[in-house]
């Protein structure tokens, strides 16, 4: 299985919106509405962000969004934050009953 | 809800790695829970290793599944992984999750394992 694919980097000022996407295939991404997504800052352990596609675990800001058209998911961030600077991973089940990792996005909030 | 992993944080190549991760706060006798493992090796993304559900249904990365054993101790909580054949791409952070289906909603902190000669 490949992993899904991150755009490596985005960036975006304080208040900005953006949109990070991942990438799969019909085999995964395209097969479950079983995407999710983390955030993790340099050295600590990925937080859960968005899962099932588009649900937040509570506790997790609203400035936190997600969809899925096709074998496209898509991660939007609205109203960055300097916290919001951090990597982001993608991930989905698959038809194969395992789980693929994207390969990261760097969000760099300038 | 937390989890631990513990283990060797050296090895060299060629050897094999086994990896514990301890956990409290939920049962892995409860229906729909699995506990996993994922690594990252240094300044890398994230990969997925294998994971065991509470019915002993096993789950494996394909391109892995001939060095990996996973297992669990339902008494002990705790969850086992051994990784044969050591080589140095090995060397990455080793992190247990839980699984609820269908996402890992709590990680554990990690452990660098590092192989070298």
């Amino acid at each position: 299985q490949s992993a899904l694919t991150q755009p490596a980097s985005v960036s975006g000022s304080p208040g900005q919106s953006i949109t990070i996407s991942c990438t799969g295939t019909s085999s995964d991404v395209g097969a479950f509405n079983y995407v999710s997504w983390y955030q993790q800052h340099p050295g600590k352990v990925p937080n859960l962000l968005i899962y099932d596609v588009n649900k937040r675990p509570s506790g997790v800001s609203n400035r936190f969004s997600a969809s899925k058209s096709g074998d496209t998911a898509s991660l939007t961030i609205s109203g960055l934050q300097a916290e919001d600077d951090a990597d982001y991973y993608c991930s989905s089940y698959t038809r194969s009953s395992t789980w693929v990792f994207g390969g990261g996005t760097r969000l760099t909030v300038l | 809800i937390t989890l631990k992993e513990s283990g060797p944080t050296l090895a060299r190549p060629k050897e094999s790695l086994t990896l514990t991760c301890t956990f409290s706060g939920f049962s892995l006798s409860t229906s729909g829970v699995g506990v996993g493992w994922i690594r990252q090796p240094p300044g890398k993304a994230l990969e997925w290793l294998a994971l065991i559900y509470w019915n002993e249904d096993k789950r494996y990365n394909p391109s892995l599944k001939r060095r990996l054993t996973i297992t669990k101790d339902t008494s002990k909580n705790q969850v086992v992984l051994t990784m044969t054949n050591l080589d140095p791409v090995d060397t990455a952070t080793y992190f247990c999750a839980r699984t609820i289906p269908m996402t890992w909603d709590h990680w554990g902190q990690g452990s660098l394992f590092t192989v070298s000669s």
